[in-house]
């Protein structure tokens, strides 16, 4: 069945590397967003694509983060360089066009120590 | 932007008996109400949803009411059973063609007791 996967599901790094988490959408979806969970903030939108354009990265900050669609069946989040406060659960997920309806992946548990 | 507030943050009820979770929004524009319900080491899963142009909609055990006028909408579970345990989470949206990006509460973590 149709469903967006995500990739790592858990990584753990050491603050100063880079990571890269990547994003599979729902074949035929043409909005991706991403969303990152913590305890305290709770799901909070990072940035989404429809498209493959940037529509909105106003909740991600610009100086570590980056969000990108290489095609229509990858997008990937990266931040250079990782820090401790970054740990959080970072979820995708994706939307079609003629509904509002957001499908999420399982996510990727980051933990930077 | 918008705010949504979610209550309670947590909710315990006895297998069979009904819950109700309350979410009120900011932005009277949001046309859009889903509720997700996310288990343990997973991602939020889509339960139902309702749009503004209705004031109720119901699932089998599960129904949602919004009121525009007051700006809230509710979750109703019936005849709960252990399975329902988790935490749910209200969010709102504009439905046009230029943002659909979710605002979610903080969550309410329902434990249903065998």
């Amino acid at each position: 069945d149709a469903r967006v996967t995500q990739t790592p599901r858990h990584k753990v790094t050491e603050m100063g590397q880079e990571v890269t988490m990547r994003c599979q959408p729902i074949l035929g979806h043409n909005t991706v967003f991403w969303y990152r969970q913590t305890m305290m903030q709770g799901l909070e939108l990072l940035a989404y694509f429809r498209n493959r354009a940037p529509l909105d990265d106003s909740g991600m900050p610009k100086d570590r983060f980056s969000a990108e669609m290489p095609d229509a069946t990858l997008a990937t989040l990266k931040i250079q360089p990782s820090e401790p406060r970054d740990s959080a659960v970072y979820f995708c997920a994706s939307g079609g066009l003629a509904k509002n309806e957001q499908f999420f992946g399982p996510g990727t548990r980051l933990t930077v120590l | 932007g918008e705010n949504v507030e979610q209550h309670p943050s947590t909710l315990s009820v006895q297998e069979g008996d009904s819950a109700v979770i309350k979410c009120t929004y900011s932005d009277s524009a949001s046309n859009y109400f889903p509720w997700y319900k996310q288990e343990l080491g997973k991602g939020p899963q889509l339960i139902i949803d309702i749009r503004s142009n209705v004031g109720e909609k119901k699932d089998q055990r599960i129904a949602v009411t919004l009121n525009k006028t007051a700006k809230h909408f509710s979750l109703h579970i019936t005849e709960t059973q252990p399975e329902d345990s988790a935490v749910y989470f209200c969010a709102a949206s504009i439905r046009d063609t230029g943002r659909r990006a979710l605002t979610f509460g903080s969550g309410t973590r329902l434990q249903v007791q065998p």
